[in-house]
């Protein structure tokens, strides 16, 4: 399994303001997801980060406003761009850990809980 | 056609009941099933998965039931405990299609009364 952290574990911003979320993993993968949850909600994906090229975003999710990095094969952070009160949410990052040659299990960090004012 | 259904949306249940969270698929190209349990403020933890070569996977008080041709999977929980009270997802996903995005339910509420 793959034990996964983030930083900052919540935040309360203000609006028009970025806040960047960092995701630690303690072993090398290739695929990491971005995600956000509404409260009460499923999960919603918003890109999809491989270390070495851009990361693919999926519809209704921007660059501009999201912006990926992923410097290497444990790390990624996503920025939330001129937040609004709109995109309070839990951010979640996950890593898929490539078993016997398929793409299995994917595993969660904890989340990060922002609240836009 | 990528969409995963999931039924009831949040399901109450005595001490020592059993659970039923129902899911339901299009794709058939989808061969990867987990599911998730979320407890309030924490991620989404993998709880138990099933591929389609078997009709039923059991861990502990935990069996997740699949029908293959009607393109359905559920989750039982047994003995149901207030521990137990969390969030459930189930997912799918093309584990043949390298990077092919895991495709969440709407997800159930469980809450399992003492």
């Amino acid at each position: 399994s793959a034990v996964i952290s983030q930083k900052p574990s919540r935040d309360i911003c203000q609006r028009g303001t970025s806040l960047t979320i960092q995701c630690q993993v303690d072993s090398q993968v290739t695929m990491m997801f971005w995600y956000r949850q509404q409260p009460g909600q499923s999960l919603t994906l918003i890109a999809t980060a491989n270390q070495g090229s851009e990361a693919t975003y999926e519809s209704g999710f921007v660059i501009d406003k999201f912006p990926i990095s992923r410097p290497n094969l444990t790390f990624s952070t996503l920025t939330v761009s001129n937040m609004s009160p709109e995109d309070s949410s839990i951010y979640l990052c996950s890593v898929v850990n490539p078993g016997q040659g398929v793409t299995d299990t994917q595993y969660f960090g904890p989340g990060t809980r922002l609240t836009v004012l | 056609q990528q969409q995963v259904k999931q039924s009831p949306q949040s399901l109450i249940v005595q001490k020592g009941g059993i659970s039923i969270i129902n899911c339901a698929y299009e794709n058939t190209a989808f061969d990867y099933f987990p599911w998730y349990q979320q407890f309030p403020g924490k991620g989404p933890a993998l709880l138990i998965a099933i591929r389609p070569d078997v009709s039923e996977k059991k861990e502990g008080r935990f069996t997740i039931s699949f029908n293959k041709s009607a393109k359905q999977f559920s989750l039982h929980i047994m003995d149901s405990q207030p521990g137990d009270s969390a969030t459930y997802f189930c997912a799918a996903s093309n584990s043949r299609n390298y990077g092919q995005n895991f495709v969440f339910g709407p997800g159930t509420r469980l809450s399992v009364l003492p």
